[in-house]
């Protein structure tokens, strides 16, 4: 099975720029999309297909994916921001398979 | 508006069955795939499978084969997660999740707020 590598939390000053990884194998190659879970509520997409934000998600979210490493930055960090974002993709063995990462949770200080 | 109303919380004993539903509204529930996804008390998401409403195609992770079943019911734009066997491990918020886009492309843009079901004795 296909392994989304992130680390469990980052923490960042408001006003200032959070960068959320997600490893994987030739990740690259792949599309990756991102969701923010804030505590209590269902998922939200940030952004798809490694950088297209869908609309109402301010341009303070941004994303890149490239060999091994695909990352999430949010800019000029607000309170509201604090959650948890996961990364997706979907790997093939056969079917589709669809994979999570496993969560960076930002807190924001 | 687009949007996924789940059915509400669940409690029940291991052994027992149960059937969650996953509704869709303000869209064309059949040209878009469902996506089920588990989250156990405090942990990540947790991709479970996917059902095609024109076709009834099933996509299952290796993870939940045999386990679950996932259906739909096209005239009440409905989807379903169903279990015959409980287990206390099955404890966890169950999400629902509209696709979008296709193949490795497709994401989750339409989300449903989530189902707890509890399993205890």
């Amino acid at each position: 099975s296909y392994v989304l590598t992130q680390a469990p939390s980052v923490s960042v000053a408001p006003g200032e720029t959070a960068r959320i990884t997600c490893g994987g194998d030739n990740i690259g190659s792949k599309s990756v999309h991102w969701y923010q879970q804030k505590a209590g509520q269902a998922p939200v997409l940030v952004v798809y297909n490694d950088k297209d934000r869908p609309s109402g998600i301010p341009k303070r979210f941004s994303a890149s994916n490239s060999g091994t490493t695909a990352t999430l930055t949010i800019n000029r960090v607000e309170a509201g921001d604090e959650a948890v974002y996961y990364c997706q993709v979907w790997h093939t063995s056969g079917d589709l398979e669809g994979v999570f990462g496993s969560g960076t949770k930002v807190t924001v200080l | 508006e687009e949007q996924l109303v789940q059915s509400g919380a669940e409690v029940k004993k291991p052994g027992e069955s149960l059937r969650i539903s996953c509704q869709g509204s303000g869209y064309a529930f059949s040209n878009y795939m469902i996506t089920w996804v588990r989250q156990m008390p405090g942990r990540g998401l947790e991709w479970m499978g996917t059902i095609d409403p024109s076709d009834s195609k099933t996509n299952l992770s290796p993870s939940f084969q045999g386990h679950v079943t996932v259906s739909t019911d096209r005239s009440i734009n409905t989807a379903f997660l169903e279990w015959r066997s409980l287990k206390a491990s099955d404890t966890a918020t169950y999400y629902c999740a509209r696709h979008w886009g296709y193949g490795g492309y497709t994401r989750f843009d339409v989300w449903g707020h989530g189902t707890l079901v509890t399993v205890s004795s």
